[in-house]
C-alpha cells in the first residue's frame, strides 16, 4: 500500500495562474478531504467527499474546486491563484468515522 | 461549528520526562483524533478516541466526552517525540474534523 500520495511536493505559481494538486489513495477509502495549513496554525478543511460523485465544502472553500470521479482520486483545483493561497496543502482519506490518514503535503507558493 | 482548543501551546521537556497535553472542545463529539506532525511535516495519526482510554506503547489518550476534553499522555519522552501534536474533533457523521492550534513539543537530550 502506498497510502495517500500527493503530487507535486513543491509548486511555485504566479498570481492568476491555475493548477491542480493531485491526490490518490489505494486503501479503498470512501472519505477524502483537503486541508490547508498556514504557519503557526492548525489545519483548516477546504473540501471533502464521502464517495465518488459526491463533494461538499469545508471551512475555507473559496478559490478552490474539487471533483471525485473515482474512489481513488480527489484532485484540488486552483482556478486563479492568489498570494493568500500560499500554504501547505494536505490530502487525507479514511473509512467513515475511522482514523484519518494524511499524505505528505504539497508546499505551494504564489508570487 | 465546534471549537477545539489545545494547551499548552508550547512545551519543552528533558528526555525521559512525562507530559500531559490537553484538548478542550466546545460541543459533544462523535469523533476525536490525535495526530503528531514531525519536524519534516508529516502528519501521523496517533489515536482515534471519541471516548474512553487507549494506549499505544509510551503514548496513551483519554477522552471524557461528557466533560468535553481529551488528554494525551507521553511517558518517558524521547527526542523523536518532538514536533507538533494536534487534536481534532467532529460532531457530525463522517471525518470533517476541526483541528486545534496544536501543542509544540521539544524534547531535549
Amino acid at each position: 500500500n502506498a497510502g495517500v500520495t500527493q503530487t507535486p511536493k513543491f509548486q511555485v505559481l504566479k498570481t492568476g495562474q491555475s493548477m491542480t494538486l493531485q491526490c490518490a489513495q489505494d486503501m479503498n477509502h470512501e472519505y477524502m478531504s483537503w486541508y490547508r495549513q498556514d504557519p503557526g496554525m492548525g489545519l483548516r478543511l477546504i473540501h471533502y467527499s464521502v464517495g465518488a460523485g459526491i463533494t461538499d465544502q469545508g471551512e475555507v472553500p473559496n478559490g478552490y474546486n474539487v471533483s471525485r470521479s473515482t474512489t481513488e482520486d480527489f484532485p484540488l483545483r486552483l482556478l486563479s491563484a492568489a498570494p493568500s493561497q500560499t500554504s501547505v496543502y494536505f490530502c487525507a482519506s479514511s473509512y467513515m468515522d475511522s482514523p484519518l490518514h494524511f499524505g505528505n503535503g504539497t508546499r505551494l507558493t504564489v508570487t | 461549528g465546534i471549537q477545539v482548543e489545545q494547551s499548552p501551546p508550547d512545551l519543552i521537556l528533558q528526555e525521559g520526562a512525562n507530559s500531559t497535553l490537553r484538548c478542550n472542545f466546545s460541543d459533544s463529539v462523535n469523533n476525536l483524533q490525535w495526530f503528531h506532525q514531525n519536524p519534516w511535516g508529516q502528519l501521523i495519526n496517533l489515536f482515534y478516541i471519541p471516548s474512553g482510554t487507549k494506549q499505544n506503547g509510551r503514548l496513551s489518550a483519554t477522552t471524557v466526552a461528557t466533560e468535553r476534553y481529551s488528554l494525551l499522555y507521553i511517558s518517558s519522552s524521547q527526542t523523536t517525540d518532538s514536533g507538533v501534536y494536534f487534536c481534532a474533533a467532529a460532531n457530525n457523521a463522517g471525518n470533517m474534523l476541526t483541528f486545534g492550534g496544536g501543542t509544540r513539543l521539544m524534547v531535549k537530550p
